[in-house]
């Protein structure tokens, strides 16, 4: 177990719909990263926050956004959804910005989208 | 943006015997080079991982090598065992503190008893 949950561990949704993914990162953690996770494209970076602010984005589509709480939870909301966006979908969270250290991951939510 | 490949993409071998899997990355500005051991359905997990100032870390059965005017990096498993089997994933970091990590694409390990 790292500390990072993940809420929910499956989501099964249709074509066009919204959902909304939620992380709480490790206990002193201000860093929460999102990775997709898929057959085609591997494990692939989508975004960053730090103590509530975006730091960093990387392959994150328009219809994806994320936040960052006061109480440092995260969550990432994916819409319009299409059938190419199913797959894994990892929080990640590490102690602080620099220096660089392990990033801790979730058990994941399994997005299938029908 | 930074690229990472890797390389084999499946990779068998009898236990005991050794294990190495190599990685490539592009950009010059990474200095964090971790690899992950991720078992089927579960998540990702760190086995070791080596920053830019250092062109060797070993932790008992795994070592990684780096090399920056190459701008490769290798894991090495020695005296490999059933448990060994999984997928292996390299990544790549800047290290400046906004920046995700950038993985490669794996290498499933089997490990044949």
């Amino acid at each position: 177990d790292s500390g990072v949950t993940q809420t929910p561990k499956h989501l099964i949704t249709a074509t066009g719909q919204r959902v909304t993914l939620r992380c709480s990162p490790r206990s002193g953690d201000l860093s929460v990263y999102w990775y997709q996770q898929s057959l085609d494209q591997g494990l692939q970076f989508l975004i960053q926050y730090y103590n509530g602010e975006e730091r960093a984005k990387g392959n994150i589509l328009e219809r994806f956004s994320a936040q960052q709480f006061p109480d440092l939870h995260s969550e990432l909301n994916l819409s319009s959804l299409e059938l190419g966006d199913s797959a894994l979908y990892f929080c990640a969270s590490s102690v602080a910005l620099v220096p660089v250290d392990e990033q801790f991951f979730g058990p994941g939510t399994r997005l299938t989208v029908l | 943006g930074e690229n990472v490949e890797q390389h084999p993409s499946t990779l068998s071998v009898q236990e005991g015997d050794s294990a190495v899997i190599k990685c490539t990355y592009s950009d010059s500005a990474s200095n964090y080079f971790p690899w992950y051991k991720q078992e089927l359905g579960k998540r990702p997990q760190l086995i070791i991982d080596i920053r830019s100032n250092v062109g060797e870390k070993k932790d008992q059965r795994i070592a990684v090598t780096l090399n920056k005017t190459a701008k490769h990096f290798s894991l090495h498993i020695t005296e490999t065992q059933p448990e060994d089997s999984a997928v292996y994933f390299c990544a790549a970091s800047s290290g400046g503190g906004a920046d995700g990590l950038t993985f490669g694409k794996g290498t499933h390990l089997i490990i044949q008893p």
